[in-house]
C-alpha cells in the first residue's frame, strides 16, 4: 500500500562509484521529483519529470542523471560520487505540475553516504 | 522568486502548553503554502495548507494555521502540544511557472521538542 516507494533506502559507496536510486508511486499521479537533503536538513528540488518529461532541472552537476521509463518511476543515476553526494535523497509526485492546490507525496527517502 | 522564511531553528514547548512555529512567505501573485513535518528517519508528511478562503486552517493531528496577509506570514499552532509533535517542521510554498511546472520551495525547517 506505499504510496510513494524508494530502493534502497540506505546506501554507503566509496567516492568515484556509480549508484543508482529508484523511486516507484502507485497513487497515479503525472508528476514526480527528486529533492536533496543535506547536512542542515535543508530540501532543495533537483529534477522533475512530468508523464515522463524533464521539465525542472535545477543547479545539479551532469553526474547526475533521472530517468523515468514510465510516469509511475524515476530513477537517479550518480556518476563519479563524491564525498560532497552524501545527504538524503527523497522521491515525491504529485497529480499535476501545476495544480496549486496540491501538495507532494513524499518517500521515506534514501540516506547515500559517500566514503 | 517565492520563498519562505523559518526565522527558528528551535522551537521547546512543554508538554500540554500552546505552540507556535514561525513562517513568513515572498511571493508574487497568489500564496499556496503548506506546513510539513519530518518525523526522524522519515519522509515527510503533509500536514496541511492554505490556497484560498478561511485564512485559519485546520490540518492534521490538531495542527492548524494561519494566513495572514498583511504580515506575510503562515505560522504553524496547535493549542495543547504531544510529546510526540516533536519533530522537523517545514513551511513550503508552491512556486508555479506555467511553462516549467511547479515546485514546492521550503523553507529551512524548524526543530520542534516537546519536553513532559
Amino acid at each position: 500500500d506505499t504510496a510513494v516507494s524508494q530502493t534502497p533506502k540506505y546506501l554507503v559507496t566509496q567516492m568515484g562509484n556509480d549508484k543508482s536510486i529508484k523511486c516507484e508511486q502507485n497513487l497515479g499521479h503525472d508528476t514526480m521529483y527528486w529533492y536533496k537533503q543535506d547536512s542542515k536538513k535543508f530540501l532543495k528540488i533537483m529534477f522533475s519529470y512530468n508523464n515522463k518529461e524533464l521539465i525542472i532541472n535545477e543547479t545539479v552537476p551532469n553526474r547526475f542523471s533521472p530517468k523515468s521509463p514510465d510516469k509511475a518511476h524515476l530513477n537517479l543515476h550518480i556518476n563519479s560520487l563524491e564525498l560532497g553526494d552524501s545527504a538524503v535523497y527523497f522521491c515525491a509526485s504529485s497529480p499535476t505540475p501545476t495544480g496549486p492546490t496540491y501538495g507532494y507525496t513524499f518517500g521515506s527517502g534514501t540516506r547515500l553516504t559517500v566514503v | 522568486a517565492q520563498s519562505v522564511a523559518q526565522p527558528e531553528d528551535q522551537v521547546n514547548v512543554a508538554e500540554g502548553n500552546p505552540l507556535t512555529v514561525k513562517c513568513t512567505y515572498s511571493v508574487s501573485g497568489n500564496p499556496y503554502l503548506f506546513w510539513y513535518v519530518q518525523y526522524p528517519n522519515r519522509g515527510l508528511q503533509f500536514l496541511l495548507k492554505y490556497i484560498t478562503g478561511d485564512n485559519l486552517v485546520k490540518g492534521s493531528y490538531g495542527f492548524e494555521a494561519e494566513f495572514n496577509k498583511s504580515q506575510t506570514s503562515f505560522h504553524l499552532k496547535k493549542p495543547s502540544a504531544l510529546v510526540s509533535d516533536s519533530a522537523l517542521y517545514f513551511c513550503a510554498v508552491r512556486d508555479i511557472k506555467y511553462n516549467q511546472g511547479g515546485k514546492l520551495i521550503f523553507g529551512q525547517g524548524t526543530e520542534l521538542s516537546v519536553k513532559p
